[in-house]
C-alpha cells in the first residue's frame, strides 16, 4: 500500500527542540519530492518547503526558512521536520504529503498529519 | 508570493444541492491549480489537479474549471459524505501556496 505514516503527537516546552517524522511506503520514496504543510490552530494550510529524498534538494517556503530545517534519509525512507527551539506559536498540525518528480507539482499522497503543542 | 483567497469562507448547503467555490489568485498561476479535501481527523484527500482533472477514484460529481486567476470546484449534488473542508493549492510558483479553506456544512 502507497502510504505516508506519520510519528505521533508531540507536547513539548518553549525552546525545547523536536524533529517529527513522515515515513514512505509502497513507492520509490527516492523520486518523489516530499513537502511539509503547516495547519495552526483554526487557520488554513501553509506550504513550508519541499525536499527531494534522492539528492536531499530543498525549497524553503522563505518565511520558514531558518525557522525549521527540512531533511530525509532515503535509505530509511523518512523525511523529517526539526525545530531546535520550540516557540509556542509552533503549535500546529504538520502535513508531510508527496508531491511529484518534479517541485512544480500537486500533493498526490498525505500523511495524516503530526499535532505539536507547545506550551510552558 | 501569490496569495489564494478563497470564497465563501462557510457555505451551508442540503443533500443533493449543488455546491460551488471559488479560488482567486493574486497572479496567474495558468492551470497549475489543485483542489484537496479534508475531513476532522483524516489526512486531505487530492480532488482535482491541472485545475479540471480529477483525482483517480474522485467521483464525477466533483468537477474543477478556470485558468489564470479564477477557479471554481463545483460539486453538483452532494452527498452526505462530502460535507468537509475544501483548500486549492498553486503550485505554479515557489513558494507554493494553499487558499485559507471553505467550509462545506449541512443547511
Amino acid at each position: 500500500e502507497v502510504q505516508l505514516v506519520q510519528s505521533g503527537a508531540e507536547v513539548k516546552k518553549p525552546g525545547e527542540s523536536l524533529k517529527i517524522s513522515c515515513k514512505g511506503s509502497g513507492y520509490n520514496f527516492a523520486n518523489f519530492w516530499i513537502g511539509w504543510v503547516r495547519q495552526m490552530p483554526g487557520k488554513g494550510l501553509e506550504w513550508m518547503g519541499i525536499i527531494y529524498p534522492g539528492d536531499s534538494d530543498i525549497r524553503y517556503n522563505p518565511s520558514f526558512q531558518g525557522q525549521v530545517t527540512i531533511s530525509a534519509d532515503k535509505s530509511i525512507t523518512t523525511a523529517y521536520l526539526h525545530w531546535s527551539g520550540l516557540k509556542a506559536s509552533d503549535t500546529a498540525i504538520y502535513y508531510c504529503a508527496r508531491q511529484g518528480i518534479n517541485p512544480y507539482w500537486y500533493f498526490d499522497l498525505w500523511g495524516r498529519g503530526t499535532l505539536v503543542t507547545v506550551s510552558s | 508570493e501569490i496569495v489564494l483567497t478563497q470564497s465563501p469562507a462557510t457555505l451551508s448547503v442540503s443533500p443533493g444541492e449543488r455546491a460551488t467555490l471559488s479560488c482567486r489568485a493574486s497572479q496567474s498561476v495558468s492551470r497549475n491549480l489543485a483542489w484537496y479535501q479534508r475531513k476532522p481527523g483524516q489526512a486531505p484527500t487530492l480532488l482535482i489537479y491541472g485545475a479540471s482533472t480529477r483525482a483517480t477514484g474522485i467521483p464525477a460529481r466533483f468537477s474543477g474549471s478556470g485558468s489564470g486567476t479564477e477557479f471554481t470546484l463545483t460539486i453538483s449534488s452532494l452527498q452526505s459524505e462530502d460535507f468537509a473542508v475544501y483548500f486549492c493549492h498553486q503550485y505554479n510558483n515557489l513558494p507554493q501556496a494553499f487558499g485559507q479553506g471553505t467550509k462545506v456544512e449541512i443547511k
